[in-house]
């Protein structure tokens, strides 16, 4: 994928979890992140979208952020439901299509 | 309330073909623009194909380009994904996703396995 997330991430109930994906001017830089979190066996759930909005639901515990050609979800208050992969995505202009990252596994220690 | 059910899911040889459906109720299907992801075994997400409400724009990933075509029928509001010359590559759960943001996809089905093995 042309967005590259670290593979994994960890913390203990109650810590704060943070997740990057890294793009370039043809995705990122160009376009807006949206975030989607996919319990194993399970549909994924579209947790952020342009960019830091969470759609009805979605705690604000979650959070966004975006600057240059990479993005950030932040998860604060960490629990044990918060268990899944997180996947970033955003359009790509050089490939004409959509891209999602590598994912990121959270794991609630 | 929104639902999206695929089905079509099944074993085919290599080569084979297979059309994905999905069924879309509780929302205004053809104001909608929607998109085809799929998730092989154990891997990430993989984003193959987005139709326009109207279904006159449609993108492809390259990975699927000139095999697999996507077509919708709003009068039923449904969603196809026709798979041509189909390889072991492309053993996966199939999901249909609508667009509720502008590429931000946020009901999806429960998904449709295919399998392509001799």
């Amino acid at each position: 994928s042309v967005l590259t997330q670290p593979p994994s991430a960890s913390g203990t109930p109650g810590q704060r979890v943070a997740i990057s994906c890294s793009g370039s001017s043809s995705n990122i830089g160009s376009y807006t992140v949206n975030w989607y979190q996919q319990v194993p066996g399970m549909a994924p759930k579209l947790l952020m979208h342009t960019d830091k909005e969470r759609p009805s639901g979605v705690p604000d515990r979650f959070s966004g952020s975006k600057s240059g050609t990479s993005a950030s979800l932040a998860i604060t208050g960490l629990q044990s439901d918060d268990e899944a992969d997180y996947y970033c995505a955003a359009w790509d202009d050089s490939l004409n299509g959509y891209v999602f990252g590598t994912g990121t596994k959270v794991t609630v220690l | 309330q929104v639902q999206l059910v695929e089905s079509g899911g099944d074993l085919v040889k290599p080569g084979g073909s297979l059309r994905l459906s999905c069924a879309a109720s509780g929302f205004t299907f053809n104001d909608y623009y929607m998109t085809w992801v799929r998730q092989a075994p154990g891997k990430g997400l993989e984003w193959l194909s987005y139709i326009s409400s109207s279904g006159t724009t449609i993108y492809y990933a390259d990975s699927v380009r000139g095999r697999f075509t996507v077509s919708r029928d709003n009068a039923r509001n449904s969603l196809y994904l026709q798979m041509n010359s189909l390889t072991a590559a492309d053993t996966a759960v199939y999901f249909c996703a609508r667009d509720g943001w502008g590429l931000a996809f946020d009901f999806w089905g429960h998904g449709t396995m295919v399998t392509v093995s001799s």
